[in-house]
């Protein structure tokens, strides 16, 4: 069955590292998001891709990065983890642009730095 | 600003009762409106989307109304079995793109037996 997963699902890191989250669909969706969940907040976008090669930036992209090489695949990586970013992260995708579309989420990756 | 408010921030119902979420909105202009349930450690499944002209739509027990005049919307859960604790999340588009959705903080469900 075509899905969205996530690795790792739980990572404990400390601060100042780079660390790196995995987003994988094999649903071949050209859009593919990443949000971050924090108590007292809604989800909130990091960056988002419509298509290989193609990223922009969300609402919180300070201290993060993405790249698109593949249709498949859009890895986030935090450049010098902060305690700031110790959240929960879900990455998303949806076939078509349109803000009509379903975006389906992925298990989540909790993060925790110290 | 562009923002989305639920209302109550939890409720506690026991199994079998019916329950009503609130969602109030002031995204301008308006495109649609979703409702996403999000089960405790997994990511958020889409439950119901409406536009501007749909009043009310219908996904087996759950129902969802909007009224866009008010700026409010309604999920009526009907019937709550013990698998609808979980969070339910309500998202505004304003149009544009798919980078513009305004997500509400949800509401999380408890249903007791």
């Amino acid at each position: 069955d075509a899905e969205i997963t996530q690795s790792p699902r739980h990572k404990i890191t400390e601060t100042g590292r780079q660390v790196t989250l995995a987003c994988h669909q094999t649903w071949n969706h050209n859009n593919m998001f990443w949000y971050r969940q924090d108590l007292g907040h809604g989800l909130r976008l990091i960056h988002y891709s419509y298509g290989v090669q193609d990223t922009n930036k969300g609402e919180v992209s300070d201290g993060y990065s993405v790249s698109r090489s593949n249709t498949e695949d859009l890895p986030l990586t935090l450049e010098s983890a902060a305690s700031s970013q110790t959240s929960v992260y879900f990455c998303a995708s949806s076939v078509r642009a349109g803000t009509g579309e379903t975006q389906y989420f992925g298990p989540g990756t909790r993060l925790l730095v110290l | 600003k562009n923002q989305v408010e639920q209302s109550p921030q939890s409720l506690i119902i026991l199994e079998g009762k019916n329950c009503t979420l609130q969602c109030n909105y002031t995204v301008s202009p308006f495109s649609n409106l979703r409702w996403y349930k999000q089960d405790t450690g997994r990511g958020p499944v889409s439950l119901t989307i409406m536009t501007f002209s749909e009043n009310t739509k219908s996904n087996g027990r759950y129902t969802a109304t909007l009224d866009a005049d008010t700026k409010q919307s309604s999920l009526h859960i009907t019937a709550s079995q013990l698998s609808d604790s979980a969070s339910y999340i309500c998202v505004v588009s304003g149009g544009g793109s798919q980078g513009n959705l305004i997500f509400g903080k949800g509401t999380k469900l408890s249903v007791k037996p």
